[in-house]
């Protein structure tokens, strides 16, 4: 059974970097996607980004290009996401979700089949 | 604003059938077959539901369904059930350099 485990709530101040981690187990973790997704309060899904492992491809959310780095360590099977420059609305829970590769190459749907439990980021000064 | 837009709320009895729609552009929706929707429940992670338009993954309902037509996707649920009560959200493949948008989220009520 795939399982995605995230590292736990931060509370950041504004201006500050912030990483979250995704440990995967239980599958093979270079084969598929890592995409990074948020929800903010009272708010829907945002997809921010993702990677795939065995290549190192990644692509980001217009929105956040420039502020985001996702990476992923193939001998740890733990994927990365930090985001700079924090703002008060970047306060969100965060999760990690698997997905085939295809989404990434325009040849499938964002169909994310496994999730990590979310990771509650604040910040605040 | 989402990319994709769904009504904020839909209601049905027990027993009844809802449809939810997700209207896109040309660019999403309405250029690819590639529609997923998630079941969101308060404090727990999405669950895909449908993806590829109208395939369900193992061990979703029957009950569930997807469907698409020009622009707009739709998600439909017969024979509601109270546990069927939660956020709906959909999503799509996109020719931008943002891969995926979502929807901004529909909860869905059974009265």
């Amino acid at each position: 059974q795939v399982q995605l485990v995230q590292s736990g709530a931060e509370v950041k101040k504004p201006g500050s970097s912030m990483t979250v981690s995704c440990k995967s187990s239980g599958g093979t973790f270079s084969s598929f996607a890592i995409s990074w997704v948020r929800q903010a309060p009272g708010q829907g899904l945002e997809w921010m980004g993702g990677v795939i492992p065995i290549f190192g491809t990644t692509n980001y959310a217009q929105k956040f290009q420039g502020r985001v780095t996702i990476t992923a360590d193939e001998s740890t099977s733990t994927a990365y996401m930090e985001l700079s420059s924090l703002r008060s609305d970047d306060t969100a829970v965060y999760y990690c979700a698997r997905s085939w590769p295809d989404f990434f190459y325009g040849s499938g749907s964002p169909h994310f089949d496994y999730w990590g439990q979310g990771t509650l980021v604040t910040v605040s000064s | 604003q989402s990319a994709l837009t769904q009504p904020a709320s839909v209601s049905g009895s027990p027993g009844q059938s809802i449809t939810i729609s997700c209207t896109g552009s040309s660019s999403d929706v309405g250029l690819y077959n590639f529609v997923s929707w998630y079941q969101k429940h308060p404090g727990k992670a999405p669950k895909v539901i449908i993806y590829d338009v109208s395939k369900r993954p193992s061990g979703v309902s029957d009950r569930i369904s997807g469907s698409k037509s020009g622009n707009t996707a739709s998600l439909t649920i017969s024979g509601l059930q109270a546990e069927d009560e939660a956020d709906y959200y959909c999503s799509s493949y996109t020719n931008t350099s943002t891969l995926g948008v979502f929807g901004g989220g529909t909860k869905l009520s059974v009265l």
